[in-house]
This record gives structure tokens, C-alpha cells and sequence, in this order.
């Protein structure tokens, strides 16, 4: 089975950092590109970041920009986020999620359980 | 940046009812339009993929329409287990609808 498994996530205080990890099992991993999502408490999603399957092209949001970092070890089958100079407004549920590429545009799936970030003095 | 506006935000409807959720880009999409199914305390999980194909093992009642402007996510009988926030994604450059959360009435 395709699973997603995100760690990484907790409590930090503003300004802080923090590192995330996606462990990609029962696929090719070094075939897809892949992205983080995120979503807020009660909140809709937010895609964050998305990097291609030999890291050539990198995209973040414009919210994360210059303060997260998308990367990934294919030969551990991996995907991280570092996180840097967190606010308040980053508190969200993180989601790592596999680009699907499907005839007529990509897609999202599958998506991991997600690991909760708390950025709060 | 293209916007993405989904109505109704929320609806309450019966078991066996037609549900209809609608989602309008601020421009043209063509055919790069998705739709997610979230359910309480889960991740989202991909429903339909390029307006109208149903990802593997969704159930037949839910299908995808539309191009352009105007795309429709059809429940054709509701089900319990559909109770969930449905969003849908453009896949130009990711940006998702506000979200539209189906209750039972």
C-alpha cells in the first residue's frame, strides 16, 4: 500500500524552527514529485511547497517563502520541511502529499495523516 | 493567483438527496480541476481528478462536470458516510476552494 507517514511536528515558540519528515513507503518515490499542504485549525488548505522528483524545480507559497525550505533524500525515500522563523500564522495541521500525475492535469493523492505544528509563546 | 470560489460554504440535506457543490475559478482552467472529500478529524482524500474521473474506488454516485469557469461535484444519493468538507483544486498552480461541508438533515 501507498503510505505517508509525516513526523517532525510540535509545539514552538515565535521565531522558532522546525523540521519535518515524510516517510514514503510502497512506491517509487524517486519518480514523483511531491508537495506539503497545510490547514489551519478549522480552516480550508493551503498548499506550501512543491519539489520535482530529482529536486530540479522548487516552488513555495509566497506566505513561506525565504522562511521554509522543501527537500528530499530519494535514497531514503523522504521528503523534509524546515521551517524557519515561525509565526503565529503557521500553526496548522501539515500534510505531505504525492503529485498524481493523471491525463488531463495532476492531482493530489495520496495525502499522509499530517503532524501538527503549534507555533505559541 | 488565480481564486477559487466554491458555494454553497455549507448544506444540510436528506439521506437520498441530489447534492450539488459548485466551484468557480477566476479564470479559464480548462480541464485542471479536482475534487476532495475530508471527512471529521481525517485527511482530504482525492474524489475526482481532471473534472470528471472518478479515482479508484470512489463510490459511482459522486461525479465531476463543467470546463472553463463553472465546475459541479454531483452526489446522485446522498449517503451517510458522505457527512465531510469537500474542496475543490485548481492544478495550475494549487490553489484549492474555501470548502463546502455536507450535513445530513
Amino acid at each position: 500500500d501507498v503510505q505517508l507517514v509525516e513526523s517532525g511536528g510540535g509545539l514552538v515558540k515565535p521565531g522558532g524552527s522546525l523540521r519535518l519528515s515524510c516517510a514514503a513507503s510502497g512506491f517509487t518515490f524517486n519518480t514523483y514529485s511531491m508537495n506539503w499542504i497545510r490547514q489551519a485549525p478549522g480552516k480550508g488548505l493551503e498548499w506550501v511547497s512543491f519539489i520535482t522528483s530529482t529536486s530540479d524545480y522548487i516552488y513555495y507559497a509566497d506566505s513561506v517563502k525565504g522562511r521554509f525550505t522543501i527537500s528530499r533524500d530519494n535514497a531514503k525515500n523522504s521528503l523534509y520541511l524546515q521551517m524557519n522563523s515561525l509565526r503565529a500564522e503557521d500553526t496548522a495541521m501539515y500534510y505531505c502529499v504525492r503529485d498524481y500525475s493523471a491525463s488531463g492535469g495532476d492531482a493530489l493523492d495520496p495525502w499522509g495523516q499530517g503532524t501538527l505544528v503549534t507555533v505559541s509563546s | 493567483d488565480i481564486q477559487m470560489t466554491q458555494s454553497p460554504s455549507s448544506l444540510s440535506a436528506s439521506i437520498g438527496d441530489r447534492v450539488t457543490i459548485t466551484c468557480r475559478p477566476s479564470q479559464s482552467i480548462g480541464s485542471y480541476l479536482n475534487w476532495y472529500q475530508q471527512k471529521p478529524g481525517k485527511a482530504p482524500k482525492l474524489l475526482i481528478y481532471a473534472v470528471s474521473s472518478l479515482q479508484s474506488g470512489v463510490p459511482s454516485r459522486f461525479s465531476g462536470s463543467g470546463s472553463g469557469t463553472e465546475f459541479t461535484l454531483t452526489i446522485s444519493s446522498l449517503q451517510p458516510e458522505d457527512v465531510a468538507t469537500y474542496y475543490c483544486q485548481q492544478s495550475y498552480s494549487t490553489t484549492f476552494g474555501g470548502g463546502t461541508k455536507v450535513e445530513i438533515k
